[in-house]
C-alpha cells in the first residue's frame, strides 16, 4: 500500500501570506506516460471535501489560481500564494493510482 | 447540477447491519466509478470502497473486506453499501463521491470532483 505522509500538521497564516503544505509517498507515484497520480482536497469546516488539484498540477474547475501544485515522484506540494479567510480547513491529498487509495493524515490551515 | 445525496445512516448496535444509498443526479452515472470514503469523528479521510462504472469491478479497503459489499443499479442512478458485522470502529460520516478514473486512467482523470453531503453511522450499543 501507498503511505501518504503530510506535513505539517497545522500551520497558522496570515491574510495575504503564502503557505506550502507538505505531502510525501512511500512509493513513487509517476505513472509510465508522465502523470503523477496526486491529488488535493480541502475540506473546510462542516463541509464534504472539495478538489483543488489533481493530477500533481491541475486545478480543478473553479479554483482559484492563488492555489498552485507541484512535484513528482515521491514529494508533492500545495501552494496557496496568499492565503485568504475562506482557505481555512484541513488540507488532504490522496494518491489515486491504486488501490487502497490512500491520503494523507491532513493539514490543518488557520487564519492568524 | 451534478450532485449526490446520501441516505440510510443511523445508529446500530455492534454487530449489526446498515445499508447505505447514494443518489446521482446531473451526469451520466454509468460512466463513472464511485468511491466510499468515511471520517471516523475528529479523524480524517479514509478510502472505503470503489467500484466500476459498470459495476462489474469492486475494490475495498482491507478494514472493511469481508463485510461491506458496494454495488449500484444505474437504472436507478443509486450506489449503494451494504454494511454488515459493525463495529464501533465504523463509527463515521460515510461520503459518496464521484470518480473520474474511467474509461482510460490517467489520461481523462480529472479528480474525485464532486462529493456528497455525507451520512452519519453510529455503531453502539
Amino acid at each position: 500500500d501507498f503511505l501518504m505522509t503530510q506535513s505539517p500538521l497545522s500551520l497558522s497564516v496570515t491574510p495575504g501570506e503564502p503557505a506550502s503544505i507538505a505531502c510525501r509517498s512511500s512509493q513513487s507515484l509517476l505513472h509510465s506516460q508522465g502523470y503523477n497520480s496526486l491529488d488535493w482536497y480541502l475540506q473546510k469546516p462542516g463541509q464534504s471535501p472539495q478538489l483543488l488539484i489533481y493530477l500533481g498540477s491541475n486545478r480543478a474547475s473553479g479554483v482559484p489560481d492563488r492555489f498552485s501544485g507541484s512535484g513528482s515522484g515521491t514529494h508533492f506540494t500545495l501552494n496557496i500564494s496568499r492565503v485568504e479567510a475562506e482557505d481555512v480547513g484541513v488540507y488532504y491529498c490522496l494518491q489515486p493510482l491504486q488501490t487502497p487509495l490512500t491520503f494523507g493524515g491532513g493539514t490543518k490551515v488557520e487564519i492568524k | 447540477e451534478v450532485q449526490l445525496l446520501e441516505s440510510g445512516g443511523g445508529v446500530v448496535q455492534p454487530g449489526g447491519s446498515l445499508r447505505l444509498s447514494c443518489v446521482a443526479s446531473g451526469f451520466i452515472f454509468d460512466s463513472y466509478a464511485m468511491n466510499w470514503v468515511r471520517q471516523a469523528p475528529g479523524k480524517g479521510l479514509e478510502w472505503v470502497s470503489l467500484i466500476s462504472g459498470s459495476g462489474a469491478g469492486t475494490y475495498y479497503a482491507d478494514s472493511v473486506k469481508g463485510r461491506f459489499t458496494v454495488y449500484r443499479d444505474n437504472f436507478k442512478n443509486t450506489l449503494y453499501l451494504q454494511m454488515n458485522s459493525l463495529r464501533a470502529e465504523d463509527t463515521a460520516i460515510y461520503y459518496c463521491a464521484k470518480d473520474s478514473r474511467e474509461p482510460n486512467y490517467p489520461y481523462n482523470y480529472y479528480g474525485v470532483d464532486v462529493w456528497g453531503q455525507g451520512t452519519t453511522v453510529t455503531v453502539s450499543s
